[in-house]
């Protein structure tokens, strides 16, 4: 079993749609979880980060970690073709800065 | 400029061949990492260090060796390339005591 788990998609959604993406993970270690963005041909480039449980805002999206379910989602308001991409999710453990990813989920806004 | 720079950004070379693949970054973090990316696999850590004299495994060294040369410049080589090696791979940066992890562009990487 992957410590990360990821849909890969692809998730197709109207301009405007809200959009939710999820992960799950096994290694109850991690303390951080981030949010990756990767544009085709593209570095990740990260987005936001939460530290253990709760919500952060950031602009159009929110970025939730639930860590009695071991379950985070990164959620896109208003979502703009501008947004098609993959998004990475991934876990850190307190001690180092070790990242372990998912695989990613492509996603794709439509005029 | 990009603050971390991987040479070169396409590759193509011949089974049994060496390679070596460069990252140089302009961030001044101490610490430097390798992945690769397969599709359906998601992005797998190569190697990491967490200074010029610290080396790590990750969870996929076999097949690889790396080299930290300075603070800013760490290289990934592929002694005798195998087609299982085709790949894209990331270089990234981070700083102590932060979660945050800066990628490069990548490298393409094909062996046939």
């Amino acid at each position: 079993q992957k410590e990360v788990e990821q849909d890969p998609g692809p998730l197709s959604v109207p301009e405007g749609a809200i959009v939710s993406l999820n992960c799950t993970y096994s290694n109850s270690a991690f303390q951080y979880f981030m949010w990756y963005r990767q544009y085709s041909r593209k570095g990740p480039e990260l987005l936001m980060y939460t530290y253990s449980s709760g919500n952060k805002e950031d602009g159009r999206s929110t970025a939730q970690v639930d860590k009695s379910s071991k379950y985070i989602s990164l959620f896109i308001r208003d979502s703009q073709p501008s947004d098609s991409a993959t998004y990475l999710c991934a876990g850190v453990t307190g001690g180092g800065n070790k990242l372990t990813f998912g695989t990613g989920t492509q996603l794709k806004v439509e005029l | 400029d990009a603050d971390v720079t991987q040479t070169p950004r396409n590759r193509i070379t011949k089974t049994g061949k060496r390679i070596m693949l460069e990252c140089s970054q302009t961030k001044g973090h101490d610490r430097m990492y390798w992945y690769r990316q397969d599709p359906g696999l998601g992005l797998r850590l190569i190697y990491y260090s967490f200074d010029v004299k610290d080396i790590n495994k990750g969870e996929i060294s076999d097949g690889y060796s790396v080299s930290r040369q300075a603070q800013a410049k760490f290289s990934l080589s592929l002694e005798s390339a195998i087609p299982n090696q085709t790949a894209l791979y990331f270089c990234a940066t981070s700083k102590p005591g932060t979660a945050e992890a800066f990628f490069g562009q990548g490298t393409r990487l094909t062996v046939v």
